[in-house]
């Protein structure tokens, strides 16, 4: 059973640069999430795919972050012109809707440093 | 007013012993609510759920839930040093994303 994949593990990267993420989740899961979490605080909301479909962003996702699902599988993050206040760590999440089981699994994240 | 309140801690529990972990939150549409173990520097790993009032137990971990009083707690007993860790609570309302608490640091001392 392989669980929630995400690469880099680590990525630091000058201020004004544009960063990419990948997340691959449990095979069957339908669901991916994107959460961002910075030291001392819980995860926050970014957004979610079902299927290949973006159904919800968060406020806090500005014009600078975009991600994809292009084929229902895999996902993508970008973070473009990158800030100072960008460095966290980044997690991807996946579920299975429709069966009733609502539990999210966490991938091991992407740590970013802005310098 | 935070829609997930924890108290950010230390815990400190003597080994052996309950630690006990509260969880409040404010939406009461909320319907699933989870416990995560956040170890440093690690994601957070799923410990249980429960979406019905009452008690689920799982192991050593009993999660409660009072929708009532907006409450879910969470004990662990017979705690032991690789207990210690960040707990955090979690709550799905209609929508699907979870709302997270800031988390409680328990230490667990031997």
């Amino acid at each position: 059973d392989t669980g929630v994949s995400q690469n880099p593990r680590h990525k630091i990267t000058k201020r004004g640069q544009n960063v990419t993420f990948r997340c691959d989740p449990i095979s069957e899961h339908n669901r991916l999430y994107w959460y961002r979490q910075t030291l001392g605080q819980g995860p926050e909301f970014l957004t979610y795919f079902q299927n290949e479909a973006q159904l919800e962003k968060s406020r806090l996702l500005s014009d600078r972050f975009s991600a994809e699902r292009p084929k229902g599988s895999f996902s993508t993050l970008e973070i473009q012109r990158t800030e100072q206040g960008d460095s966290a760590m980044y997690l991807c999440a996946s579920s299975l809707e429709g069966t009733g089981d609502p539990r999210q699994f966490f991938g091991p994240g992407t740590r970013l440093t802005v310098l | 007013q935070k829609e997930v309140e924890q108290n950010s801690g230390p815990l400190s529990v003597p080994e052996g012993a309950i630690a006990s972990l509260n969880c409040t939150y404010s939406d009461r549409g909320s319907q699933s609510f989870f416990w995560y173990r956040q170890y440093s520097g690690k994601s957070p790993e799923l410990i249980m759920f429960i979406y019905s009032n009452g008690d689920k137990e799982d192991g050593r971990f009993t999660a409660q839930l009072n929708k009532a009083s907006q409450y879910v707690s969470l004990l662990i007993r017979d705690s032991q040093p690789s207990d210690s860790a960040t707990y955090l609570c979690a709550v799905r309302a209609a929508g699907n994303k979870l709302t997270f608490g800031g988390g409680t640091r328990v230490l667990v001392k031997p």
